[in-house]
């Protein structure tokens, strides 16, 4: 069974940056990418970014160019997503969730971490 | 790159058929994805590749997809299919992945 855990909830200063994990377990770690789509309150999904373990290859969107990095550690199977220059804007709910190729649809998503940005 | 449009709302009274449409111009160029979101918890892949329903979903959740147009049917709605859905699509291009708007499905 395939599961995502995320790391757990957090407050940061704006100006300040915030890294969020992402563990996976079960299922291969080979052949699949991980994303983090975020969600400010009462808002949609977000796009932000994605990693391809095997390869270490990223891709980000346009909006969080500069600002967003998405690691993989293979050897604990875990995901990085570290955002900087936060600002309140930056209060959501980041998740990350597992992309299929070539497929393209994201089959497993993590729990979600809450980060709030605040004086 | 893709700009998805899909209607704010959709209301359906239990029983009946709820149908949520995705629209973009050149979405007949690649697969469509369908998610559905509770309050408060993660979002739930319903459909993948325009039509395809993952194990574990109802059968009551059916897509299609026809020229610019992806829709998501609901057929013989249940109190707990009240949720937002989006669709997803992923710009082979730019290699960027694009949501949808959401919609929101209130059961009434």
């Amino acid at each position: 069974q395939v599961q995502l855990v995320q790391s757990e909830t957090e407050v940061q200063k704006p100006g300040s940056s915030v890294k969020v994990s992402c563990r996976a377990s079960g299922g291969p770690f080979t052949g699949i990418s991980i994303s983090w789509v975020r969600q400010a309150p009462g808002q949609g999904l977000e796009w932000m970014g994605r990693v391809i373990p095997i390869l270490g290859l990223d891709k980000y969107a346009q909006p969080f160019e500069g600002r967003v990095k998405i690691t993989a550690d293979r050897s604990t199977r875990t995901v990085f997503m570290e955002l900087s220059g936060l600002t309140f804007g930056d209060t959501a709910v980041y998740y990350c969730a597992r992309g299929s190729t070539p497929t393209y649809f994201f089959d497993y998503w993590g729990q979600g971490t809450l980060i709030t940005v605040s004086a | 790159s893709f700009v998805l449009s899909q209607p704010p709302s959709v209301s359906v009274a239990p029983g009946k058929t709820a149908t949520i449409t995705c629209g973009e111009v050149n979405i007949g160029n690649t697969g469509v994805h369908w998610y559905q979101q509770k309050s408060g918890q993660a979002p739930v892949l319903v459909i993948s590749s325009d039509s395809d329903r993952p194990s574990g979903i109802p059968d009551r959740f059916s897509g299609s997809k026809s020229g610019n147009t992806a829709t998501l049917t609901i057929s013989r709605v249940e109190a707990v299919d009240d949720a937002d859905y989006y669709c997803q699509v992923w710009d082979g291009n730019s290699d960027l992945y694009v949501f949808g708007p959401g919609t929101k499905v209130t059961v009434l």
